[in-house]
């Protein structure tokens, strides 16, 4: 079956402006998550969705940064005015259920690059 | 401090060795589960395994085996008789009792490379 879309696959902007990715979840899953992985480092935890919750944004390092999610389904991350600290892989996860023992299934991620 | 410490960065081996890949957790939850996931050269985190809190079994799948101990909180992950495709990031996490993103944390991850 279908697993979590991501796009772009890459994605290189000029230092000040903006970029939107795109995450497609799994079908019927309900939590997604934002994740960001700079080069040779772990996951960065970035937002947290959750049904029709207030998303869990607790992560996100500033307000350049914001997330959406429209109808349960589809999100899409904001980055404005990039630096050039912002260039990583953007991970996109979504779980059928909230919940500790609910695993999470991963995108492909977007390389950002900000020149 | 942190919840989940993978203290090989790196490991390189031979094909056909055996290789351990250390995790070890910290929780004052007594309900929790703990998660090995591969991130191949392609980039996608892949599942691996889940194992809660109340089953200390050692679980193995072929070439891989996991060794999850309470009294060392650990959750050790071996691949017997490496291959060449087995080359990754392997993460491990860790996920508290509850149901928002601040009960879920990863390890830092290990790079595995298996030399033909």
């Amino acid at each position: 079956g279908a697993g979590v879309s991501q796009s772009p696959s890459n994605k290189v902007t000029e230092k000040g402006k903006d970029v939107e990715l795109r995450c497609d979840p799994i079908s019927g899953h309900t939590a997604l998550y934002w994740y960001r992985q700079s080069l040779g480092q772990g996951l960065e935890f970035l937002i947290y969705f959750q049904g029709n919750s207030a998303p869990d944004k607790s992560g996100l390092p500033s307000d350049r940064f914001s997330a959406e999610r429209t109808g349960g389904s589809v999100s899409t991350l904001t980055i404005q005015r990039t630096q050039q600290e912002d260039s990583a892989v953007y991970l996109c996860a979504s779980s059928p259920y909230p919940g500790y023992n609910s695993p999470l299934h991963f995108g492909n991620g977007t390389r950002l690059t900000v020149t | 401090a942190q919840k989940v410490t993978q203290a090989q960065t790196e490991i390189s081996v031979v094909e056909k060795e055996d290789v351990t890949l250390d995790c070890v957790y910290e929780t004052r939850d007594t309900t929790y589960y703990l998660f090995w996931y591969k991130q191949p050269p392609s980039g996608e985190l892949v599942f691996l395994i889940r194992r809660n809190s109340f089953d200390e079994q050692n679980e193995i799948s072929g070439r891989y085996s996991w060794n999850f101990q309470k009294s060392t909180s650990s959750f050790n992950f071996t691949i017997t008789a490496s291959q060449v495709v087995d080359s990754a990031v392997y993460f491990c996490a860790l996920s508290e009792a509850g149901t928002g993103a601040n009960n879920l944390f990863f390890g830092t991850g290990t790079r595995l490379t298996v030399i033909p």
